[in-house]
């Protein structure tokens, strides 16, 4: 298996624009999870889906982020409008079941906003 | 609340000398713990992982853990560290039955030819 494959690796962006980044988890992991991992805050959870459905998106700093899972091969994070404080890599994560698993992260997208 | 404490930011060691990064945490049922390690620019990968049973894990790398319950601590060990260990290294702790990790803040490594 290929891993978690996000994209892009790399998003330099203008302030106010729409940003989305994608995620494609491993086949057969029905959970999938959005970190954002910055200096002040460190690795922090966004939002976690379980079989497509979003369970916990407490982590969701404000109204501007949203993220869908339209099936379970695929994952979106979208940013609108985009803001310089959203700065930050961004990393999906898979694993088979909660619990008592590893979570396989992918490459992570490195946003710039400015 | 849940949460992650390694209390070292920034750790210098020599190559071929002993390592141990220090983590503890805060959960109040049994802890699903872990060890990741983040070179710069990508992504992370899992060292070990410690869900019950042996309270000492082996993981990759040469790398090891104690777990030890009185103390909320779960340190991780290397007997000879290489250049190559350099990184980033984060410690978590998943919530059971969901899968979400609590991640310390994490420890830099630095290794000294």
């Amino acid at each position: 298996d290929a891993g978690v494959i996000q994209s892009p690796r790399h998003e330099v962006t203008e302030m106010g624009q729409e940003v989305t980044l994608r995620c494609k988890p491993i086949s057969g992991h029905d959970y999938l999870f959005w970190y954002r991992q910055t200096m002040m805050r460190g690795l922090e959870l966004l939002i976690y889906f379980n079989n497509n459905v979003p369970i916990d998106d407490s982590g969701m700093p404000e109204d501007r982020f949203s993220a869908k899972m339209p099936n379970a091969s695929f994952s979106t994070l979208k940013i609108q409008p985009s803001e310089p404080r959203d700065s930050a890599v961004y990393f999906c994560a898979s694993t088979p079941h909660g619990g008592h698993t590893e979570a396989f992260f992918g490459q992570g997208t490195r946003l710039t906003v400015v | 609340a849940q949460s992650v404490t390694q209390p070292d930011i920034h750790i210098t060691v020599s190559e071929g000398a002993s390592l141990e990064l220090r983590c503890n945490y805060s959960y109040g049922a049994t802890p699903y713990l872990f060890w990741y390690v983040q070179s710069p620019g990508q992504g992370l990968q899992l060292l070990l992982k410690y869900f019950s049973g042996d309270t000492l894990v082996q993981g990759i790398k040469g790398f090891e853990a104690e777990f030890k319950r009185s103390q909320s601590s779960f340190n991780l060990r290397k007997p000879s560290v290489h250049w190559s260990d350099a990184a980033e290294y984060f410690c978590a702790v998943g919530l059971s039955n969901t899968g979400k990790l609590i991640f310390g803040q994490g420890t830099t490594l630095q290794v000294k030819p």
